[in-house]
């Protein structure tokens, strides 16, 4: 079993739809981080969070370290939100490391 | 503030050579850390490094890999006598702090094919 489970795999939506993903991870973390990998392959950090939500923009994202999950939600989707979003944590090893541990991602698709 | 600098994007080696990999991290950032997407898998933690330091190098493989960071200049990742199994795309982060609670920002990434 992965340390970092996320779901779904794969995703389709109509543009305007809310879209939920979800990460679900076994091991303690020091924080948890969203990335987004563009078709091109360049990653960007969206969120870092280790408790509570974050919100940016139409993205929103909410953290329970007593359940071990985090969500990662994006309202009125656009087709140029259509990409690959990464969940990954930062196990913490009774002190902060650097290494993160990662999920395999969703691929998000939205279509006009 | 130029973000982090991978070079080179594309690289192409023959099975025995060498393949060097650049990473300048972003002006003030003295963390850097090197990661591996192999082709259709998900991303792996390779190495860890301050200036200077190896932090953790729990995930480069034993062999043939090896990765610093000098007082001055950008981190290399190097490996050396290249198979076929190195091609993936290797990404450079760096964080102005230790990466579990500093954000990490990601350079465009090296892809490595080995013919």
């Amino acid at each position: 079993k992965n340390e970092v489970e996320q779901s779904p795999q794969n995703l389709t939506a109509q543009e305007g739809e809310f879209i939920t993903i979800n990460c679900s991870y076994s091991v303690g973390i020091s924080a948890l981080h969203w990335l987004q990998q563009h078709p091109g392959g360049g990653i960007v950090s969206l969120f870092m969070l280790s408790s509570g939500k974050k919100k940016h923009g139409r993205l929103i994202a909410t953290i329970n370290i007593q359940e071990k999950h985090s969500s990662l939600h994006i309202t009125a989707s656009h087709p140029r939100d259509s990409a690959v979003y990464i969940c990954a944590v930062a196990p913490f090893y009774g002190g902060s490391q650097g290494n993160l541990i990662f999920g395999k991602g969703t691929k998000l698709s939205v279509k006009p | 503030n130029a973000g982090v600098m991978q070079n080179p994007r594309h690289l192409v080696r023959r099975r025995g050579q060498e393949a060097r990999l650049r990473c300048s991290p972003m002006k003030g950032h003295s963390h850097v850390y090197w990661y591996r997407q192999l082709p259709e898998e998900g991303l792996k933690f390779m190495v860890y490094l301050q200036k200077e330091n190896i932090i953790d190098e729990s995930g480069m493989p034993k062999e043939r890999f090896s990765a610093e960071f000098p007082k001055e200049g950008p981190s290399i990742l190097r490996i050396q006598q290249v198979v076929r199994g190195d091609s993936a795309a290797y990404f450079c982060a760096s964080s102005p702090g230790t990466g579990g609670l500093s954000e990490q920002f990601f350079g465009p990434g090296t892809r490595l094919t080995v013919l």
